[in-house]
């Protein structure tokens, strides 16, 4: 079935750092792929989405680029601030018209001043 | 609209008592989402609502989980007999119906069986 694989946490980085966290996926077909956050404390948010090959997602200077020959959605952020802190989950919409996320376990980020 | 929230933000309860959760999408959604998320693991999808109707459950949503939505608009989620391996966050989540875009989640509400 449908899954996605995350780089484990935690990733602790100092404040202006460059900032990967890597996601590979399978699934059938050609499923939208997502970027959620998670503050502490808070609901997920999405971060940045891409629904096909070669698209990038990009939003507060977090990209993320849809590699089919790869089957990847990395992070990536040129400079973290310490306010990026939080739990990053990348996700897979699944197959037919449900609506359904499929989830990474999860990264957790820190940014140290 | 304040998006879409959940109640309680907390439970405790004894092993083999029942709980009961509650929902309120935002009110133009018309999909309904649960999710259950255990520490250090990504939300997993139990069941979701199309208006009143409910499309889908997983496998993980046992016959001690039952969820509704009377009238396409809040829905609750019911464990009843709870053990402790339902401890967890569970999460709510409303869509247009849009495929995977444009959901919003609530905060959540945290069980935990002692």
């Amino acid at each position: 079935g449908d899954s996605v694989t995350q780089m484990e946490g935690p990733v602790t980085l100092s404040e202006e750092a460059f900032l990967t966290i890597n996601c590979t996926y399978t699934a059938t077909g050609y499923p939208s792929l997502f970027w959620y956050v998670q503050y502490p404390g808070e609901g997920l948010q999405l971060l940045l989405k891409a629904t096909k090959a070669d698209d990038k997602g990009s939003n507060k200077g977090f990209e993320a680029t849809y590699r089919k020959e790869t089957t990847s959605f990395h992070l990536e952020k040129g400079s973290v601030q310490v306010s990026d802190s939080a739990v990053y989950f990348c996700a897979l919409g699944g197959s037919g018209n449900t609506g359904k996320l499929i989830f990474g376990q999860g990264t957790t980020l820190q940014v140290k001043p | 609209d304040t998006g879409v929230s959940q109640d309680p933000r907390h439970k405790i309860t004894k092993r083999g008592q029942n709980v009961t959760f509650r929902c309120d999408p935002i009110s133009e959604h018309n999909r309904l989402y649960w999710y259950r998320q255990t520490l250090g693991q990504g939300p997993e999808f139990l069941t979701y609502f199309q208006n009143e109707a409910q499309l889908e459950k997983s496998r993980l949503l046992s016959d001690r989980f039952s969820a509704e939505r009377p009238k396409g608009s809040f829905s609750t989620l019911e464990i009843q007999r709870t053990e402790q391996g339902d401890s967890a966050m569970y999460l709510c989540a409303s869509s247009p119906g849009q495929g995977s875009y444009g959901y919003t989640f609530g905060s959540g509400t945290r069980l935990t069986v002692v």
